[in-house]
């Protein structure tokens, strides 16, 4: 069945920069869209962008612009976000989606020193 | 941005009670608008898509209607294991932007 399957929870320093990993199984990773989703403690969901593993084409929130990039490795069927520039604003949970219809279970990020 | 406004942010309900819950879009998002239910801990899960469309293995109990700018989420008969939070999302341009949420308790 498809499966997204995230790294582990994260402790990291303002300022520095943290990299999630996102490995789908259970379908063709090249031709589906990898969405990012951050959800901050108490508050609702903010869609960050997508990639499309097949070419490497991304798509980004603006709000997001500067603060996550996204990849994808085709050989291991994973994908990666990388957040720069940390500050406690960006401690939240991390969800990749294929889609609307499956999700990974989620990255805690927390930014403190 | 299109702007998705979501009511009520909580709601009490017995065991067996019908509960409704709106979502209204700032601009036509031509049924372009998903359902998730969030329990604590647990990423969203898929109940609705294409505003009206059950995704596979949902309970027939919940159902979602409207166009336009005006959509719900109806379950009928609620059950203890339908405690959790419920999104609407708007997937018809992006950025793709999700409701306030609702969170559903029991009375």
């Amino acid at each position: 069945q498809v499966q997204l399957q995230q790294s582990g929870t994260e402790l990291v320093k303002p300022a520095s920069s943290v990299k999630i990993s996102c490995k789908a199984s259970g379908y063709t990773f090249t031709s589906n869209y990898m969405h990012w989703i951050r959800q901050q403690p108490g508050n609702g969901l903010e869609w960050i962008g997508w990639i499309y593993p097949g070419n490497g084409n991304t798509k980004y929130n603006q709000k997001f612009d500067g603060k996550a990039t996204l990849t994808a490795d085709k050989s291991s069927s994973t994908a990666y976000m990388q957040l720069s520039s940390l500050t406690s604003e960006d401690s939240a949970v991390y969800f990749c989606a294929r889609g609307t219809r499956t999700w990974g279970q989620g990255t805690l990020v927390t930014v403190s020193s | 941005d299109i702007q998705m406004t979501q009511s009520p942010a909580s709601l009490s309900a017995s065991l067996g009670e019908t509960v409704t819950i709106e979502c209204r879009a700032s601009e036509d998002i031509y049924n372009g608008l998903a359902w998730y239910q969030q329990k604590p801990g647990k990423s969203p899960q898929l109940l609705i898509y294409n505003a009206n469309s059950l995704h596979t293995g949902v309970p027939s109990r919940f159902s979602g209607s409207g166009s336009g700018t005006q959509y719900s989420l109806k379950i009928n008969s609620l059950q203890s294991e339908d405690v959790a939070s419920y999104f609407c999302q708007q997937y018809y341009d992006y950025p793709w932007t999700f409701g306030g949420g609702t969170k559903l308790e029991l009375k």
